[in-house]
């Protein structure tokens, strides 16, 4: 199958800082991205939803405005944890998806972010 | 809406006995269904998935899984359970026609006792 890779794999900052997670897509071109976040033990939530080009749409109860997703490319989507807090530590996973509608979603290996 | 109900948190099953996880759907349309399994700390690997066709899907690992639209079920198998298959395994859905996101269930503990 396509891989996807996230960079890094696991990042610690402290409070008040931010975070920028890559995810990118190695050999093929994804048209959607999606980022996901996952407690320990728990479910997958999917936070957004992004096409190349556009703007991303979020899922109801995540703040755009601290979690910056950014599409510029087809191989390419980055995640920005803006002022960060602890209760934004968490496991997040990227998934990329090429075009056509019945096209697979592809994960990534994930990224843990613990904020102090 | 799309949503995935996984209705038990654990299941502990011998090693050697064959062990079932279960899934239900909710889509509008028809479903795209896969089985993930994630081990601690380590993003998602893929096992199986319906698109369309036959009802019994084959996976990786020895797992299988069948479709059952009555039920609106897709449960994961398998015949003899190894201790290494311990780990979370979960369900997901989307519909294939709308384009959206796969949508995940809560997960599902496996353990299996030697």
């Amino acid at each position: 199958g396509a891989v996807v890779s996230q960079h890094p794999s696991w990042v610690i900052c402290k409070s008040g800082t931010s975070v920028k997670i890559e995810c990118r897509s190695l050999d093929f071109q994804a048209t959607t991205m999606f980022w996901y976040r996952q407690f320990p033990k728990q479910s997958l939530m999917l936070m957004a939803t992004s096409n190349e080009g556009s703007k991303a749409t979020y899922e109801q109860g995540v703040e755009k405005d601290k979690f910056l997703i950014n599409h510029a490319s087809l191989t390419l989507s980055t995640l920005t944890v803006t002022s960060a807090h602890p209760e934004d530590s968490s496991f997040y996973i990227c998934s990329a998806r090429g075009g056509g509608a019945y096209n697979e979603q592809f994960f990534g290996p994930g990224t843990r972010l613990t904020v102090l | 809406a799309q949503s995935v109900a996984q209705p038990e948190d654990q299941v502990n099953v011998a090693e050697g006995n064959p062990l079932t996880v279960k899934c239900t759907y909710s889509v509008s349309g028809n479903p795209y269904l896969f089985w993930y399994v994630q081990y601690p700390n380590r993003g998602l690997q893929f096992l199986l998935k319906y698109i369309t066709g036959d009802n019994l899907v084959k996976g990786s690992y020895g797992f299988e899984a069948e479709f059952n639209k009555s039920q609106t079920s897709f449960h994961l198998k398998k015949p003899s359970a190894l201790v290494s298959d311990s780990a979370l395994y979960f369900c997901a859905v989307r519909d294939y026609q709308a384009g959206t996101a796969l949508i995940f269930g809560k997960g599902t503990t496996l353990s299996v006792s030697s």
